[in-house]
């Protein structure tokens, strides 16, 4: 079954500043990778998906990610942060080869956007 | 992709109690996920309900503790029963995309247990 692991779970920042949140998961056959932002007491809003294609993929306000299948990494970019990015921020994973419809959640990494 | 509501936004209920959570869609959808969010935890799948067929559990829960319905492809419910402080938490559903993988979420039920 996959796993995915968050390597960070807090990330402070300053803002206008650039961040990168890691996510690895843990096969290197073929998946489809999320991430979600959760706002204090909000559901989940996605923010960009990769299910084929191009490596990048670019998602809503402004954060991008890039697909690496030989480190089996979906890393979670922006160029510039704003305080209204800080939220709790979930890579997840879907295994369409074994049928598992059900996305598998990483830990999480709450990202602190300071002044 | 699909809307979902989701009632109640929270509760407070008193332990040994039940609350049956609702989730509407705004569309027909095969696969329904129900997940629960521990506090300062990540999403924990609780079951797969697809209409017409019993409900998919995973591994830690159970049909008694978390019965849920399907009745048609636009809803499904599920029910948190003889609740114990250690069910405090969100209970969120989501459908699945067969057509995009895009896997929309409901707003989710905080549920509190006293």
């Amino acid at each position: 079954a996959q796993s995915v692991t968050q390597l960070d779970s807090q990330v402070p920042v300053f803002e206008e500043a650039p961040v990168e949140l890691r996510c690895n998961y843990s096969s290197s056959v073929s998946v489809y990778l999320f991430w979600y932002v959760q706002y204090p007491n909000q559901g989940l809003q996605l923010l960009l998906k990769y299910l084929s294609g191009s490596t990048l993929v670019k998602g809503i306000n402004g954060f991008e990610a890039e697909f690496n299948k030989s480190q089996t990494s979906f890393h979670l970019r922006k160029p510039s942060v704003h305080i209204s990015d800080t939220a709790e921020y979930f890579c997840a994973v879907s295994d369409p080869d074994t049928g598992r419809r059900a996305l598998t959640f990483g830990s999480g990494t709450r990202l602190q956007v300071q002044p | 992709s699909a809307v979902i509501s989701q009632k109640p936004s929270r509760d407070i209920c008193q332990r040994g109690t039940s609350l049956t959570i609702q989730c509407q869609v705004d569309s027909q959808v095969t696969m329904m996920f129900w997940y629960r969010q521990q506090p300062g935890q990540s999403l924990t799948l609780i079951a797969t309900a697809n209409q017409g067929s019993e409900a998919t559990y995973e591994s830690g829960f159970v049909i008694d503790k978390f019965p849920i319905s399907r009745p048609n492809l636009t809803f499904s419910t599920l029910t948190v029963s003889n609740m114990s402080p250690e069910d405090s938490s969100i209970y969120l559903c989501s459908v699945g995309g067969a057509l995009n993988y895009g896997y929309t979420f409901g707003s989710g039920t905080r549920l509190t247990v006293v």
